[in-house]
């Protein structure tokens, strides 16, 4: 079976820029999270789709970032304009579904962000 | 509030020793999720377990085992003789309440040397 893909795997740009990242889940999980993980602290949920809407985007700094989902399969997180803060590794998860049940969730490999 | 502390930043230890990973949680719910992951220098995170708060026993997979203490709110995760593959960092993480959000730990970097 195959795991949660994401592209790019690095990408480096200078402050202001937009950038964008993409995330195929696991086959048959309707749950998405998109995580942003700052170098040496933990990851921390930006938002979580059910299918194609909305779950969860309380720390999603929406005057920057947004995100969709729009057939409830791929999803892709966009940075605009990006700040020397964002800097972080970007990690997609999916799992089964919401409830508690269902709540182990599959990472991929992350995206690696530098703004410069 | 929910919050998972890792207060361990870094430990290095010497290849065949035992080491104990420490995690403290708070939650006020009475249903929640604990889990482990582990992030190798690859940086991809990978599950290795998982335990809901009904569910006190402790558990070992070879290697590894995980001590479950609701009265400490702690579960702590130890190694039995290290290898050097186990250098990695290892996050604790709690979902409690709604939405299965993952709230991780800090971490904690595990040094294992030859």
């Amino acid at each position: 079976e195959a795991g949660v893909a994401q592209s790019p795997r690095y990408k480096i740009i200078e402050k202001r820029q937009s950038v964008a990242f993409w995330c195929n889940p696991i086959s048959g999980h309707a749950t998405l999270y998109w995580y942003q993980q700052i170098l040496g602290q933990g990851p921390k949920l930006l938002i979580q789709f059910q299918n194609n809407g909305v779950v969860d985007d309380s720390q999603l700094p929406k005057d920057r970032f947004s995100a969709e989902r729009l057939k409830g399969v791929d999803s892709t997180l966009k940075i605009q304009p990006a700040k020397l803060e964002d800097s972080a590794v970007y990690l997609c998860a999916s799992s089964l579904g919401p409830g508690l049940a269902d709540n182990e969730q599959f990472f991929g490999p992350g995206t690696r962000l530098t703004v410069l | 509030a929910q919050k998972v502390t890792q207060a361990q930043t870094e430990i290095s230890v010497v290849e065949k020793e035992d080491v104990t990973l420490d995690c403290v949680y708070e939650t006020r719910d009475t249903t929640y999720y604990l889990f482990w992951y582990k992030q190798p220098p690859s940086g991809e995170l990978v599950f290795l377990i998982r335990r809901n708060s009904f569910d006190e026993q402790n558990e070992i997979s070879g290697r590894y085992s995980w001590n479950f203490q609701k009265s400490t709110s702690s579960f702590n995760f130890t190694i039995t003789a290290s290898q050097v593959v186990d250098s990695a960092v290892y996050f604790c993480a709690l979902i409690s309440g709604g939405y299965n959000k993952l709230i991780f730990g800090a971490g904690t970097r595990l040094a294992v040397h030859p």
